[in-house]
């Protein structure tokens, strides 16, 4: 049973232009959003978070969008830069679930000069 | 340390021996994870700890898994009679629980292979 699932295993863009990131979740219950992104060889760094009460986040130059009627969140991050190529994890808390995260597949973003 | 640190960075171990893995915390944050990531997957929840406690152990596979934390820091996590289905990169992460956010910070991994 695959609660949050990232569609997309990879995605390329051009530098300079928007990366849009998605992710889709099943369990109502969740109420707190992650994106964490991944380097080969190391661990998962936090990027942007967001609650179910809020339906967009930013910070610099990264977005969170949450749409609580479709179960449905995105990643944009612009302007996308060659440094960004990496994976990127969408996770769900829920207050039944307690602290775990429940985390998607990871989708690979290449961002080309 | 600034960050959470994991020891061994790369465990290659037989079939049938045991193996443990260590996680050091941020210092001060009072929860700590243990995730494992196989090849081509997303990360799989193994078990929480609350200071010395574990609340949520429910994500462990199997009884030959089992996690302890001492003096609410560091964690080891002990693998017995290791399967080749267990090779995977064990992550370790730790928060500072405040109402209404937990982010979670890992470390680097410990990448088990299991022969």
């Amino acid at each position: 049973d695959q609660q949050v699932k990232q569609n997309s295993p990879s995605l390329s863009v051009q530098e300079g232009r928007i990366s849009i990131l998605n992710c889709d979740y099943t369990n109502s219950m969740f109420d707190y959003f992650l994106w964490y992104k991944k380097y080969p060889a190391e661990g998962p760094t936090f990027l942007i978070s967001i609650s179910s009460i809020k339906d967009k986040n930013e910070d610099g130059r990264f977005t969170v969008f949450l749409n609580k009627s479709a179960k449905h969140l995105s990643l944009h991050i612009v302007p996308s830069q060659p440094g960004d190529s990496a994976v990127y994890f969408c996770a769900a808390r829920g207050w039944t679930s307690g602290s775990r995260l429940t985390f998607g597949e990871g989708t690979q973003l290449t961002v080309n000069p | 340390g600034a960050g959470v640190s994991q020891s061994p960075s790369n465990k290659v171990t037989e079939k049938g021996k045991d193996v443990e893995l260590r996680c050091d915390p941020i210092s001060g944050h009072t929860a700590l994870y243990w995730y494992r990531q196989s090849l081509g997957q997303g990360l799989e929840f193994l078990i929480y700890f609350q200071g010395n406690s574990a609340p949520d152990k429910s994500g462990l596979p199997s009884d030959r898994f089992s996690a302890e934390r001492t003096g609410g820091s560091v964690s080891t996590l002990t693998i017995q009679r290791t399967q080749q289905e267990d090779s995977a990169v064990y992550l370790c992460a730790s928060s500072q629980p405040t109402r209404g956010t937990d982010t979670q910070y890992f470390g680097p991994g410990t990448r088990l292979t299991v022969l």
